[in-house]
């Protein structure tokens, strides 16, 4: 049972590159997110996904696009990639999405946009 | 909206040390709260939780109290450990769940 997997661990991209955030969980739960974290921020909401086969924008979506390709994956792209989006992302995933469920991150990956 | 404030770090202790990192809160309606750890290099995990008011989450040595009144969760331990060296994360979450909100994070470090 590994949980929550994210791929890449590390990725430096030039500015206007594209690349595309890996992330499953292994735990049947039908919500997952995809976050952003910036020192002395907290962890932003950038899209999540309350089921398969809907995906809707939190916080900070612009730059981004997701994919839930099926209840086990959940992909982030950026399509042009800019300076502002070096972040470290975090993919989490929760039973139902209640508000009293817990939700499990992945080990994160971190980007670089040079 | 919703929001959650929590005290600046670094918080720097020796090891045995009582630990209290505060946590307060603005919502609407009635959220669950919830502190996450995050080791170095590592992903967020949960600690503890609670669901309503008065409710005590508790788990490793760590306790908080939701407070309604006074709109806290602050974090206590009584003895920390070099172990306990982390980022500490409070969060609520609202019906609907999904728009789970962070705090900033408070980084402790335990010295030997």
């Amino acid at each position: 049972n590994a949980g929550v997997t994210q791929t890449p661990k590390f990725q430096v991209l030039k500015t206007g590159q594209s690349m595309t955030l890996q992330c499953a969980q292994d735990m049947n739960h039908n919500s997952m997110y995809w976050y952003r974290q910036d020192p002395g921020m907290g962890l932003r909401l950038i899209y999540y996904s309350a089921s398969e086969g809907t995906t809707d924008k939190g916080e900070v979506p612009n730059g981004y696009n997701v994919s839930r390709l099926n209840k086990r994956e959940f992909s982030l792209r950026l399509e042009s990639a800019a300076p502002s989006q070096t972040s470290v992302y975090f993919c989490a995933s929760s039973r139902q999405g209640e508000k009293s469920d817990t939700q499990y991150f992945g080990p994160g990956t971190r980007l670089t946009v040079l | 909206g919703n929001s959650v404030t929590q005290m600046e770090g670094p918080v720097t202790l020796s090891e045995e040390a009582f630990l209290t990192i505060n946590c307060t809160y603005t919502a609407t309606g009635y959220p669950s709260l919830f502190w996450y750890v995050q080791y170095p290099g590592e992903g967020l995990q949960l600690l503890l939780k609670a669901t309503k008011a008065d409710d005590k989450g508790s788990n490793k040595g760590f306790e908080a109290t939701y407070r309604k009144e006074t709109t806290s969760f602050h974090l206590e331990k009584g003895s920390v450990q070099v172990s306990d060296s982390a980022v500490y994360f409070c969060a609520l979450s609202n019906p609907g769940g999904f728009k789970t909100i962070f705090g900033a994070g408070t980084r402790l470090f335990v010295k030997a």
